[in-house]
């Protein structure tokens, strides 16, 4: 069965832009939870939707933000780039943690 | 709130030799542990994971690992390193209490000499 499917995988934008991500979970998954990998910081949760609810929430500014659609897909939006949200955003699939969680390839954000 | 720590920010063995990548984690719950692989610039491949049930878990590419209540770790081995074997691991617990969450370890740089 597919798997994850983030896009678009590479993105250079301009301090003070904004950008959508977008990502696709694994067909009958419900959660989709984002993550952003920074060399310093390492990997940090963003947050969670299931059934196009967030259902928490990491401790990153107002200017993350997402949401979920009927679909499952989820979409990451960060308005006002500033130079250290450049990173890697990865999304992750899963039924339950039991089940554990599938990532996607990631996308890999620059801001200059 | 769980957390996690991995022991060793960078690793390096001999091809052909015991690779063992230590973890432990807190947490007031029975957890969820995972252990997840990245090559550069590539996403987390998922290695193995502990739910519930046996306490050695077995997983992809020849490795495993130890579920120690009493430790509070997971540490992962592989009993022979090959070159193919050179990247980052993870290791993380699930959080489910309000919701999907994974928190990560600070990753070991794995190196495998020839």
């Amino acid at each position: 069965k597919a798997g994850v499917t983030q896009t678009p995988r590479y993105l250079i934008k301009t301090r003070g832009q904004q950008v959508t991500l977008s990502c696709s979970p694994i067909s009958g998954h419900r959660s989709v939870s984002w993550y952003q990998q920074t060399p310093g910081q390492g990997l940090q949760f963003l947050f969670e939707y299931f059934s196009e609810t967030q259902r928490n929430k990491g401790n990153f500014p107002g200017r993350f933000s997402g949401r979920q659609f009927s679909n499952s897909r989820s979409e990451m939006n960060v308005s006002t780039l500033e130079l250290g949200d450049s990173a890697l955003y990865l999304c992750a699939s899963s039924l339950t943690g039991f089940h554990g969680y599938t990532f996607g390839s990631g996308t890999r954000l620059t801001v200059v | 709130a769980q957390s996690v720590t991995q022991l060793g920010s960078h690793v390096s063995v001999s091809e052909g030799a015991l690779v063992l990548l230590r973890c432990n984690y807190s947490s007031s719950v029975p957890p969820y542990l995972f252990w997840y692989v990245q090559y550069p610039n590539q996403g987390l491949q998922l290695l193995l994971k502990y739910t519930t049930g046996a306490t050695l878990v077995k997983g992809i590419n020849g490795f495993e690992a130890e579920f120690k209540k009493s430790e509070t770790s997971f540490h992962l081995t592989k009993p022979s390193a090959h070159m193919s074997d050179a990247a980052e691991y993870f290791c993380a617990v699930s959080e489910e209490e309000y919701g999907n969450k994974l928190v990560f370890g600070a990753g070991t740089i794995l190196r495998v000499k020839s």
